[in-house]
């Protein structure tokens, strides 16, 4: 089946860490995102990819960095520089490149400061 | 700056009631609006409204968009349990077709 896998489903921090959350999909698709959801919130876009090897930065991109060195993949780090990194991250794809209306979600990552 | 306003932000029904879920938005160079569900952790794709396409409908769900009122409504019919959710509303436009989301809103549906 095709999909997007998001892992780990829970991620715990201790302050002064980089911590990394892995998505991957299988759809094929160029566009990848990265959003965060906080509760009672929309989604806010962190970092988006239309293509390997170039991505862009969303409207909360501070405190996170991103890599996209194969379609597949589109890992988030979140920094030390995230002061409220306390969240529920989305990675999402879309295609074909340019149109990303519709996006595919995964399960999420809900990641806590310990 | 893009913007999406839905209301309310929460509505709790009994099952069998018809709710209508409301999306309002300034958006530069719209191009689409989109409905989405998501119930536990993913949102899953509802409907996608656009210019050319201003109605769609899949069974109890509708939506219907009003370009000159700039706003969506989605409609759900007899109501159940499982369409508890929180149902996110977002709009593409701008230069490169971002995605702004409202906030939600979270439907809760009591049997």
């Amino acid at each position: 089946d095709g999909g997007i896998t998001q892992s780990p489903k829970y991620l715990f921090r201790k302050e002064g860490q980089n911590v990394t959350l892995s998505c991957e999909q299988n759809l094929n698709h160029d566009a990848m995102y990265w959003y965060r959801q906080d509760p009672g919130q929309g989604l806010r876009l962190i970092y988006y990819s239309q293509i390997v090897n170039d991505f862009q930065k969303g409207d909360i991109a501070e405190g996170y960095s991103v890599s996209r060195e194969k379609k597949e993949s589109f890992p988030l780090t979140v920094t030390s520089a995230q002061k409220n990194p306390t969240a529920f991250y989305l990675c999402a794809s879309s295609s074909p490149r340019g149109l990303n209306e519709k996006l595919f979600f995964g399960s999420g990552t809900q990641l806590s400061v310990l | 700056e893009d913007k999406v306003v839905q209301s309310p932000l929460s509505l709790v029904v009994h099952e069998g009631d018809t709710v209508t879920l409301n999306c309002s938005y300034e958006v530069t160079n719209f191009r689409s609006l989109l409905w989405y569900k998501q119930e536990k952790k993913a949102p899953t794709f509802l409907f996608m409204l656009t210019s050319s396409g201003i109605e769609k409908k899949s069974g109890r769900l509708s939506s219907i968009l009003d370009k000159k009122e700039l706003s969506s409504i989605l409609n759900i019919t007899a109501t159940q349990t499982g369409d508890s959710a929180i149902y996110l509303c977002a709009v593409s436009g701008g230069s490169n077709y971002k995605l702004t989301f409202g906030k939600g809103t979270l439907l809760t549906v009591n049997p």
